[in-house]
């Protein structure tokens, strides 16, 4: 059983598209974060979400708390965010731990 | 600040085998953890600790033990190698509040024979 569950599983889209990422989970939180893995593996954090929108540079963050839902959009997409994008989920009462989605492969085509 | 570090990078082991990974932080960090991703399944919580002293099972504990004697290191120590455990191992570090961010090290690829 996954408690945080993304979609799609892959995405490829041409350069300067607009792009949406979803996840959903099924219990409540008190955070969710999205994360980028690059494509030599390394993961950083991009945006962590209790409420509301975030906005940095061309990625946007919202979270809809009530539907238990959060997406993830790329304006004017480049290959450079070519990337494996992860939803990760802090539940309340289990210390710091985090539950992750298994991400979502988005590939930006020039 | 160096951020997260692992050591080492890539590891072959045979079944059976011993071995330790290595994790430190200089951001003086309280919350330390391992995880490991395999295809198709999200980051997996292995352990973790909330300071020097303390440490806590996460998701999937077995067959790993760790240790926290400093703030700045976390350690990962593999008992008797499987080839169950191949796998990329991170390590990550976060202050204790909820709204803290996590940082990871560049992982460790570990191939068990």
């Amino acid at each position: 059983k996954n408690e945080v569950e993304q979609s799609p599983q892959n995405l490829t889209a041409q350069e300067g598209e607009f792009i949406t990422i979803n996840c959903s989970y099924s219990v409540g939180i008190s955070a969710l974060h999205w994360l980028q893995q690059h494509p030599g593996g390394g993961i950083v954090s991009l945006f962590m979400l209790s409420s509301g929108k975030k906005k940095h540079g061309r990625l946007i963050a919202t979270i809809n708390i009530q539907e238990k839902h959060s997406s993830l959009h790329i304006t004017a997409s480049h290959p450079r965010d070519s990337a494996v994008y992860i939803c990760a989920v802090r539940i309340p009462n289990t210390g710091n731990q985090f539950y992750f989605g298994t991400g979502t492969s988005l590939t930006v085509i020039p | 600040n160096a951020g997260v570090t692992q050591t080492p990078k890539f590891q072959v082991l045979k079944t059976g085998q011993s071995m330790t990974l290595q994790c430190a932080q200089d951001m003086n960090h309280e919350y330390m953890s391992w995880y490991r991703q395999d295809p198709g399944m999200g980051l997996r919580l292995i352990h973790y600790s909330v300071g020097a002293g303390i440490t806590d099972q996460g998701e999937v504990p077995n067959g790993y033990n760790v240790s926290r004697s400093t703030t700045e290191d976390f350690p990962l120590r593999l008992l008797s190698a499987a080839p169950s455990q191949t796998s990329v191992y991170f390590c990550a570090s976060k202050g204790l509040s909820y709204t803290d961010t996590q940082y990871f090290g560049p992982g460790t690829r570990l191939t068990v024979l």
